[in-house]
């Protein structure tokens, strides 16, 4: 079946720094990859989208990027804000629609001052 | 345009009852998409409705059950309940915009089975 993993549990990083996320997926060629931003006690909220003919995506300080020969896509914040502080989810479709989704367990980021 | 809204928000059962989730969807969506979020197994893919018909299924046991109505306001059911039960229940409604289909998410009703 498919599988999908967030290697780090955890991320800690300073102020202005830039973050890398790592996710990896198994037994699965998605026609896109998206990211997820979830704060406690909320619902996940969309990020960034890509698709498996797109090397890299950008938007404001994120990038992301999906190699499909390596399964992985790497998912970056620059000049990091505390505010960037949250789990971040990636999500495969499991019906090549975006409706019924696989997620990762989720990168806990913490931005300190 | 209002979010997704899910009721209630905080749900306290005992085992073996059964309990009713609501989910109202973004106007004009059409699809919604039910997920069971907890600490050991993240976010799971319960049943997706769209047009008040079941279209996508997860892996859950047929406990679990769920009907959209022709408003695509969403209702999920739970029967027997367990303790495994607890957790953050999800819903989504989805927007599709340039070929790709978005999901909105609401904030969840967090159930807890004592």
């Amino acid at each position: 079946s498919q599988k999908i993993e967030q290697n780090s549990e955890a991320l800690n990083i300073q102020e202005g720094k830039t973050a890398t996320l790592t996710c990896n997926y198994t037994n699965y060629s998605p026609a896109y990859l998206q990211w997820y931003r979830q704060d406690p006690g909320r619902g996940p909220v969309f990020l960034l989208l890509i698709r498996e003919n797109e090397k890299e995506k950008r938007k404001e300080r994120l990038k992301v990027t999906f190699d499909t020969t390596l399964k992985q896509s790497l998912f970056h914040i620059t000049a990091s804000q505390p505010a960037d502080s949250a789990t971040y989810l990636c999500a495969l479709d499991l019906n090549q629609a975006g409706t019924a989704l696989i997620f990762g367990k989720g990168t806990t980021l913490s931005v300190s001052s | 345009k209002a979010g997704v809204t899910q009721t209630p928000r905080y749900l306290i059962k005992t085992r073996g009852q059964q309990v009713t989730l609501s989910c109202s969807p973004i106007s004009g969506h059409r699809s919604v998409s039910w997920y069971q979020q907890t600490p050991g197994q993240g976010l799971q893919f319960l049943f997706e409705y769209f047009s008040e018909t079941q279209r996508n299924k997860g892996n859950f046991p047929g406990r679990f059950s769920g009907r959209q109505f022709s408003n695509s306001r969403s209702e999920m059911n739970v029967s027997t309940l367990e303790l495994g039960d607890s957790a953050l229940y999800l819903c989504a409604s989805t927007w599709a915009s340039g070929g790709v289909e978005t999901q909105y998410f609401g904030p969840g009703t967090r159930l807890l089975v004592l």
